[in-house]
């Protein structure tokens, strides 16, 4: 029963290193979502993919990619890490894109000097 | 434009008192409201959710939230703090763009229980 799987769950990174965020869920959710958590200001939405082969930008898509492996794996990729993207990155899904509540991973805390 | 304001950064209860976190919401239609708990180096958990049903909303763990229209809040309470409830609270407003549902997330507030 493990729900929505995140690796690593710690990183560090220098300036300029690129980086892939891996996730997986195993409810067969249609939805997956990539936030940023940052001190005083709750989650913010990075990417979304409402259903396999589809990925649209949500509030703060800037310096990151993603790709929808499969139905099961959204991951998430830094190009050129910037130390503003040191956060806490949280993977979430959900059976359909109109469906709620979201099923969060545990997160990955990224570093990065 | 739908907002969440959390009005308290942080609250400090003792041990077996009441728990009170406020929220108040800003939507400009009949909103799908929630409350997520995280603990410290988790992800977050599903508390409770109001989604235009009963306006007094159960959730696990002996909280509850009610749904206040004519206030715009969804303040989120439990009868008597326990010492595993110290963790971050988030009210969650949902928010229709392109036809999908994103989450709006207020800033959180942080519980701590004392002995």
């Amino acid at each position: 029963n493990a729900g929505v799987t995140q690796t690593p769950k710690f990183q560090v990174l220098k300036t300029g290193q690129s980086m892939t965020l891996q996730c997986a869920q195993d409810m067969n959710h249609n939805s997956m979502y990539w936030y940023r958590q940052d001190p005083g200001m709750g989650l913010r939405l990075i990417y979304y993919s409402a259903s396999e082969g589809t990925t649209d930008k949500g509030e703060v898509p800037n310096g990151y990619n993603v790709s929808r492996l499969n139905k099961r794996e959204f991951s998430l990729r830094l190009e050129s890490a910037a130390p503003s993207q040191t956060s806490v990155y949280f993977c979430a899904s959900s059976e359909g894109r109109e469906t709620q509540p979201q099923h969060f991973g545990d997160g990955t805390r990224l570093s990065i000097l | 434009a739908q907002s969440v304001t959390q009005l308290d950064s942080h609250v400090s209860v003792s041990e077996g008192t009441p728990v009170l976190l406020r929220c108040n919401y800003s939507s400009s239609y009949s909103p799908s409201l929630f409350w997520y708990v995280q603990h410290p180096n988790k992800g977050l958990q599903l508390l409770l959710k109001y989604t235009s049903a009963a306006t007094l909303v159960k959730g696990i763990n002996g909280f509850e939230a009610e749904f206040k229209k004519s206030e715009t809040s969804f303040h989120l309470t439990k009868p008597s703090a326990h010492m595993s409830d110290a963790a971050e609270y988030f009210c969650v407003v949902n928010m229709f763009s392109g036809g999908y549902n994103k989450l709006i997330f207020g800033a959180g507030t942080r519980l701590a229980v004392h002995p």
